[in-house]
Order: C-alpha cells, then sequence, then structure tokens
C-alpha cells in the first residue's frame, strides 16, 4: 500500500521569498506518479506540480518546482518569490498502478507574511 | 471545459439523519472519487468508480454509506444513517482514467456536512 508524509504541519514565508516544503512516500510500484495540490480557503483542490517517476528531470512550472529523490523517495516542493496567494494548505499526493488511486499526506499550512 | 460540479456546498443535520451529496465530473472522464477530508486532515479515498463499475470501496463504512454512479456519469453519496463523527468535507473528484497515461485528479469544490 502506498503512504505519503509530510512532516511539516505549518510554514511560513516572507511574501517574495523562497520555501521548500518536504515530501516523503512509500509505494511498491515502479511505476507512480507524484503530485503537489493546493488547497485554499475555498477548499477547491488544485493542482500545482505533477512528476513522473520514471522521469529523473524535475519538473517545474513557473515559480513552482520540485526535487525529486527516487532512492531516498523523497519530493519536496519549492515556491520561489512567494506571493500572498500562494497562502494555502499544500497537500502532497501519490498515484499508483492501474487504478489511479491517488494517496494524500496530511498537508501543510502555509502562510505569506508581507 | 466545465470543472467537477457538487452539490450542495453546504448541509447540516442531526445525528442519525439521512443525507445525500451529488457529484457531475468533467464529462469524458471516466473516473471518479469520493473523498472524506476531517478538518485538519488530507483526503482519504472513499470509493472509486471506473465508468459505473467500483473499483475500490474498501474504506467505504458500508453500513451506513453508499453511493452509485448510474450510467457511468453523475454520481450520488449518501449517508444513513449519520453520526457526529462523519462531518467533514466530501470532496469529488474524476480524471480521465484510460490509457497509460495517468493523469491528475480535478477536484470539485467539496460539500461541508456539520452533523449535531
Amino acid at each position: 500500500a502506498q503512504t505519503v508524509t509530510q512532516s511539516q504541519p505549518e510554514m511560513s514565508v516572507q511574501e517574495a521569498e523562497t520555501v521548500t516544503l518536504s515530501c516523503t512516500y512509500d509505494t511498491s510500484e515502479s511505476d507512480y506518479y507524484l503530485f503537489w495540490y493546493k488547497q485554499p480557503p475555498s477548499r477547491q483542490m488544485i493542482l500545482v506540480i505533477r512528476q513522473e517517476a520514471y522521469k529523473q528531470q524535475n519538473a517545474t512550472e513557473n515559480r513552482f518546482s520540485v526535487n525529486f529523490q527516487k532512492a531516498a523517495k523523497s519530493f519536496s516542493l519549492k515556491i520561489s518569490d512567494s506571493q500572498l496567494g500562494d497562502a494555502a494548505m499544500y497537500f502532497c499526493a501519490s498515484s499508483e498502478g492501474y487504478g489511479q488511486n491517488f494517496v494524500f499526506g496530511p498537508g501543510t499550512r502555509l502562510s505569506v507574511l508581507p | 471545459e466545465a470543472g467537477v460540479a457538487q452539490s450542495p456546498r453546504y448541509k447540516i443535520i442531526e445525528k442519525r439523519q439521512s443525507v445525500a451529496f451529488w457529484c457531475n465530473p468533467i464529462s469524458g472522464h471516466a473516473t471518479l472519487y469520493w473523498y472524506q477530508q476531517i478538518l485538519g486532515q488530507g483526503p482519504k479515498l472513499l470509493i472509486q468508480f471506473q465508468n459505473n463499475g467500483v473499483v475500490d470501496d474498501s474504506q467505504l463504512p458500508k453500513d451506513r454509506f453508499s453511493a452509485e454512479r448510474l450510467k457511468g456519469v453523475d454520481s450520488t453519496l449518501k449517508i444513513q444513517p449519520a453520526k457526529l463523527e462523519d462531518s467533514a468535507v466530501y470532496l469529488c473528484a474524476s480524471s480521465r482514467g484510460t490509457g497509460t497515461g495517468r493523469t491528475e485528479a480535478f477536484f470539485g469544490q467539496g460539500t461541508r456536512l456539520t452533523v449535531v
């Protein structure tokens, strides 16, 4: 069974600074996907970034990038030039197998300080 | 394209009452998920459909929860009778779910259920 762990319940960052959110996972599959989702107070989960396990290159989406360490089963999210709108809950998730079940971590609450 | 639609947004019921939630996934998405998100926690899968068949309902409390996806499109999740511990946000999500590529799940805005 796949598991996802996020060890930082809360983080804060100064506006325009950089912050890194941590995530570790465990899976028995060799083919899987990893995701970071953002959940603002409106509750709607929004995909931030996705990483295919077979790709060695770290995914990047504008100010968001990941550090994917496959051997260590680590998948951290870096947010550069933080903006007030980045404040939200961030969930790390994994998906494995044909069934595509998405398993989520407990989340990290990010605050952005002006 | 239109997103995942859920209704209602909020629901307050007394314990032992019944409640139903509705979800309309993104058009063409074969896979539909219902997640339960208790305050301060990550979403937990309740049930996953592939078209109108159940793929995984191992974490669905079947003595009180039921779900169906008629015609492989819309889905309803029902709780009967509700308990205080069912207070949570119920999220519906959908994904393409077919082929070798695995895509992300798209989520609705959720229904916040309060059981008093």
